[in-house]
């Protein structure tokens, strides 16, 4: 089955600098990868997601990029605020499964 | 909020007690999905849901049953709680195929098992 991986697990950042999170995952029929941002105490939320058949996404300091061929996909988070102090989680589903894997999360500290 | 309500919030039982844990939703949406949050290991899935009375094993299925009667609502079973299985659930659910509708988390229970 689906094997996600990721890192840094933690990642400390200057308010202002940019943030970068990788993920690796094992199925090459995986078609569809998304990010998730949890607070401390709530739900994972997405962020963004991004399909097979794109390289890269953005929506305004978030982009997502994904390297099918190495089968490797990042989160970029540019202009870093406290705000976006959180775990982020990377996820991909196989193409023959509905199965959402998890990688096993990032923790993102941004220094004011 | 999504549609998406777990119950109990909290809950803290004695080993070798059958819990049980609700995920109700209001979306009428046909995949359900029961995952567990331990630090270091993110997110792993249980078991799933693909309609009613359609169920399988996620990564992490041992010692976990879950049914889905109705629509609406997916319950996950322990049968005899361990110290093992002290969590944070999370239920999710999702309209369709995921890479096309994404999923929806609900609030999350915590399970404290002594």
């Amino acid at each position: 089955g689906e094997n996600v991986e990721q890192h840094p697990s933690t990642l400390s950042v200057q308010e202002g600098d940019s943030a970068v999170i990788k993920c690796t995952y094992s199925d090459s029929a995986s078609n569809y990868f998304p990010w998730y941002k949890q607070e401390l105490g709530k739900r994972p939320q997405l962020i963004i997601d991004i399909r097979s058949n794109v390289g890269e996404k953005k929506d305004q300091r978030i982009a997502v990029t994904l390297n099918k061929t190495a089968k490797h996909f990042s989160l970029h988070i540019t202009e870093t605020q406290p705000e976006d102090s959180a775990v982020y989680f990377c996820a991909a589903i196989g193409g023959a499964t509905n199965k959402l894997i998890f990688g096993t999360g990032t923790l993102l500290a941004v220094q004011p | 909020d999504a549609g998406i309500t777990q119950s109990p919030r909290h809950k803290v039982t004695e080993t070798g007690t059958p819990v049980t844990l609700r995920c109700h939703q209001t979306e009428n949406h046909r995949y359900m999905y029961w995952y567990r949050q331990d630090p270091g290991h993110g997110l792993r899935l249980i078991h799933y849901s693909y309609g009613v009375k359609d169920t399988d094993k996620g990564e992490v299925s041992d010692g976990y049953s879950v049914s889905r009667s109705k629509t609406e609502d997916f319950l996950l079973t322990l049968e005899s709680a361990t110290s093992s299985q002290t969590s944070v659930y999370f239920c999710a659910i999702s309209a369709g195929q995921g890479s096309t509708y994404g999923y929806t988390f609900g609030s999350g229970t915590r399970l404290t098992v002594v």
